[in-house]
């Protein structure tokens, strides 16, 4: 079965730039869309990235996702961090027609 | 805009059945496949099913299939969630979510 794997923690200081990674266990991780979804304690998920590297309307453009064939990942970077960028991520593809979540990362902005 | 609602969790004694029901408004519900998420205490988001936008195929986690069921009525725009012989570890909060879009969520405790 494909998996994903996040770090489980990164923390970064207000204003710098931080990148999350998420790595496929086999095959290739660019033959299917990766999306990324935020989840603040206490609330439900929300889109951040989707389809690799597309923001949804409201997202703001310090958020960015990319693939990286060589090492069979993708990663969510946020730039210009903010306090109010705390909060867990996860990243999510697909196994045929299921999806897959990675463990999650706890962003601390500190 | 896009909405999710999801209703139907509660506690419920390990054995029992809960039938979640998820309210979709907002775009053409009949052309979105459809999924469960849930997430329990603490831990991360785990995929529980999914169903296609006519409801002629649907798929499970391993950790529910033979107990859980998902349906949907496209008329009354409306995914559904029944959930058989359920266990302690099911315990969790429920979403329902197509590409892009999340509920809010509902809560299932099974305890006695």
């Amino acid at each position: 079965n494909f998996m994903l794997t996040q770090p489980h923690s990164v923390s970064e200081s207000p204003g710098k730039t931080v990148t999350i990674s998420c790595t496929g266990s086999s095959g290739s991780i660019a033959s299917n869309y990766v999306q990324w979804y935020q989840q603040r304690p206490g609330s439900a998920p929300t889109t951040v990235i989707y389809e690799d590297n597309q923001r949804p309307s409201g997202v703001p453009d310090r958020f960015s996702g990319s693939i990286d064939s060589s090492s069979n990942s993708a990663s969510l970077t946020i730039s210009g961090l903010k306090t109010e960028d705390e909060a867990d991520y996860y990243c999510q593809s697909y196994d045929s027609s299921t999806w897959v979540f990675g463990g999650g990362t706890k962003l601390t902005v500190l | 805009e896009v909405q999710l609602v999801e209703s139907g969790g509660g506690l419920v004694q390990p054995g029992g059945s809960l039938r979640l029901s998820c309210a979709a408004s907002g775009f053409t519900f009949s052309s979105y496949w459809m999924h469960w998420v849930r997430q329990a205490p603490g831990k991360g988001l785990v995929w529980v099913s999914r169903i296609n936008s006519d409801g002629s195929s649907t798929s499970y986690a391993d950790s529910v299939k033979g107990r859980f069921t998902i349906s949907r009525d496209n008329a009354k725009n409306t995914l559904y969630l029944q959930m058989n012989s359920l266990r302690a570890e099911d315990t969790a909060v429920y979403y329902c979510a197509r590409e892009r879009n999340w509920g809010q969520g509902t809560l299932v405790t099974v305890s006695s």
